[in-house]
């Protein structure tokens, strides 16, 4: 089965450090979003790429928070340096987009859990 | 105003009986919507989508959509403690994809 992929499933670190996350989307799939999930703010969006170009990233910290896609199979996430409020689950998802909007499902990846002491 | 609006619940429903869980949006160019459900620490997962007016069928669950009144609804008959999770609505707009916050469903036994 096909499947978003991303890496590490948990990251422990340290304020201050430096935090990368990654997501391989699913083959084919041109649309790929960040997102953080808390208990108190559900589902926020953080980055949105089509087509690898960055479409919004307007719910991003820009001046810790970076996200690229350097190539059509990896997406990455970035913090530096890293607080304790950005602990949370980071998902990734992937689609597929014809004529500028969403008509097939997202598929998700297990998420990057990360705790910030 | 947020673009994708859910009651975060929690909504308590008895275990047989029908949960209906509703979505307003915003974005009237929104043509596609998507329920997920979450289980938790879990990713949310697709359970039904929806393009044109009406209601959509699949299982226990229906989806309705009514574009001129902007709201989409789901409802789960026959309920099952297996449903208990948190539903997540997504709005597939014009380059803009919005997540509802999720309604938190608990089916009691």
């Amino acid at each position: 089965d096909a499947r978003v992929t991303q890496t590490p499933r948990h990251k422990v670190t340290e304020m201050g450090q430096e935090v990368t996350m990654r997501c391989q989307p699913i083959l084919g799939h041109n649309t790929v979003f960040w997102y953080r999930q808390t208990m108190m703010q559900g589902l926020e969006l953080l980055a949105y790429f089509r087509n690898r170009a960055p479409l919004d990233d307007s719910g991003m910290p820009k001046d810790r928070f970076s996200a690229e896609m350097p190539d059509a199979t990896l997406a990455t996430l970035k913090i530096q340096p890293s607080e304790p409020r950005d602990s949370a689950v980071y998902f990734c998802a992937s689609g597929r987009e014809k004529t500028g909007t969403l008509n097939e499902k997202l598929f998700f990846g297990s998420g990057t859990q990360l705790s910030v002491l | 105003q947020k673009e994708v609006e859910q009651n975060s619940g929690p909504l308590s429903v008895p275990e047989g009986a029908i949960a209906s869980l509703n979505c307003t949006y915003s974005d009237r160019g929104s043509q596609s919507f998507f329920w997920y459900r979450q289980y938790s620490g879990k990713s949310p997962e697709l359970i039904m989508f929806i393009y044109s007016n009406g209601d959509k069928e699949d299982g226990r669950f229906t989806a309705q959509l009514n574009k001129a009144s902007q709201y989409v609804s789901l409802l789960i008959r026959d309920s099952q403690p297996s449903d208990s999770a948190t539903y997540l609505c997504l709005s597939g707009g014009y380059q803009k994809v919005t997540f509802g916050t999720g309604t938190k469903l608990q089916v009691i036994p």
